[in-house]
């Protein structure tokens, strides 16, 4: 089947404009991931949807970051009031669960931030 | 200390030999360990994942675990020019949904 599809691939906007990344997961993956690479960096946890239970908002870097899952699937990554520090690619995981078993994680292409 | 180290590199094998990739991790509750390739401009591949203490191979790649000593390694044989790339351990305490990665092991492979 498809695997986990991101948009846009690219995004370049102005210091000040909010932006929404969009994550579509792979069909059937109860659990979505959003993540956050800066060039030469690791991955940086931003924030976990697992089924219908509250997510996880933990690793969100501010209060202008949010995200939201509509209907267990697709999901959004809003950055409000964007600032240069959000240039990044920006990159979305599912997995089939969290349990012992089936919680390898498979990325999507990633949506590469530029903030001018 | 970070929750998942890696030695960050560079690791520079030739073609042919095996490359031996660690990982330590903190947090003795963690249950999951997987070993993620990822190429320069492209996001994160799953190449191995492992479970239990011990040794597991899958062709070229054997992921080798000790929780006593909390350390996560992979080896690649034979090693080729396309096996270059970073190499992220990534650790999940299961049911916790959070994983957390390390910052990678960049790994050349030369002819």
């Amino acid at each position: 089947g498809a695997g986990v599809s991101q948009s846009p691939s690219n995004k370049v906007t102005e210091k000040g404009k909010d932006v929404e990344l969009r994550c579509d997961p792979i069909s059937g993956h109860t659990a979505l991931y959003w993540y956050r690479q800066s060039l030469g960096q690791g991955l940086e946890f931003l924030i976990y949807f697992q089924g219908n239970s509250a997510p996880d908002k933990s690793g969100l870097p501010s209060d202008r970051f949010s995200a939201e899952r509509t209907g267990g699937s697709v999901s959004t990554l809003t950055i409000q009031r964007t600032q240069q520090e959000d240039s990044a690619v920006y990159l979305c995981a599912s997995s089939f669960g969290t349990g012992f078993l089936g919680n390898e994680q498979f990325f999507g292409p990633g949506t590469r931030l530029t903030v001018l | 200390q970070k929750e998942v180290e890696q030695n960050s590199g560079p690791l520079s094998v030739p073609e042919g030999a095996i490359a031996s990739l660690n990982c330590t991790y903190s947090d003795r509750g963690s249950q999951s360990f997987f070993w993620y390739r990822q190429y320069s401009g492209k996001s994160p591949e799953l190449i191995m994942f492992i479970y239990s203490n011990g040794d597991k191979e899958d062709g070229r790649f054997t992921a080798q675990l000790n929780k006593a000593s909390q350390y996560v390694s992979l080896l690649i044989r034979d090693s080729q020019p396309s096996d270059s790339a970073t190499y992220l351990c990534a650790v999940i305490r299961t049911n916790a949904g959070k994983s957390t990665f390390g910052d990678g092991t960049t790994l050349t492979v030369k002819p």
